[in-house]
């Protein structure tokens, strides 16, 4: 199984900042990666599919970069409504690999 | 608009079985992969199953092979999962998710969640 690790595991920040999150891959996905954020008590929702492509009405403050093992997902300026929990993704291979998940908190 | 909406959730003993529904509503469900995952109390995301348009690929995590058994009726727009043996460990919130249409399964619309609690 691919093992999915993000960092870092939870972060503080403040509206405004850029934030990034990091997630690597126990072995070569090519561009197989996604990100999602979950809000306490809601269902994950899908921000970047292919590394690095948007999903459709997602804000462009966020972006996905990298391909093989390391992969980061930056958000540009922070507004209080992405204070969540976000999650990467391997579609690579089954079993399906989720990282452990990074908590974003506010400053 | 894309709607996947989950029921049968609830209290069970170890060792039993339950069945939870995703009916699917807004898309043409014959046309989209269908994925269960779902998330332990306060825990992170956990891939389940996974059946494609036809039912003829069917995939489940190890955790739950061999006593859950994934199914959909495209007649009828509905996702089942049939989870029988339940460990106290597959309480979780369980989660029905579309694949998008993308090259490989991410999962573009996921439902509200049915909790599964096992528990004597």
């Amino acid at each position: 199984d691919i093992q999915m690790t993000q960092s870092p595991s939870s972060v503080s920040a403040s509206v405004g900042d850029r934030v990034t999150i990091t997630c690597r891959a126990s072995q070569g996905i090519s561009n197989w990666l996604g990100w999602y954020q979950q809000k306490p008590g809601k269902a994950p929702k899908l921000l970047i599919y292919a590394a690095s492509t948007l999903q459709s009405g997602v804000p462009s403050r966020f972006s996905g970069s990298g391909s093989g093992t390391d992969f980061t997902l930056t958000i540009s300026s922070l507004q209080s409504e992405d204070f969540a929990t976000y999650y990467c993704q391997q579609a690579n291979s089954f079993p399906i690999t989720f990282g452990q998940g990074t908590r974003l908190e506010i400053k | 608009e894309v709607q996947v909406v989950e029921s049968g959730g609830g209290l069970v003993q170890p060792g039993g079985s339950l069945r939870l529904s995703c009916a699917a509503s807004g898309f043409t469900f014959t046309s989209y992969g269908m994925h269960w995952v779902r998330q332990a109390p306060g825990k992170g995301l956990e891939w389940v199953s996974y059946i494609d348009t036809t039912s003829s690929t069917i995939v489940y995590a190890d955790s739950v092979k061999g006593r859950f058994t994934v199914s959909r009726n495209n007649a009828e727009n509905s996702l089942s999962l049939q989870m029988n043996s339940l460990r106290d460990e597959d309480t979780a919130v369980y989660y029905c998710a579309r694949r998008g249409n993308y090259p490989r399964a991410f999962f573009d619309y996921w439902g509200q969640g049915a909790l599964v609690t096992v528990s004597s």
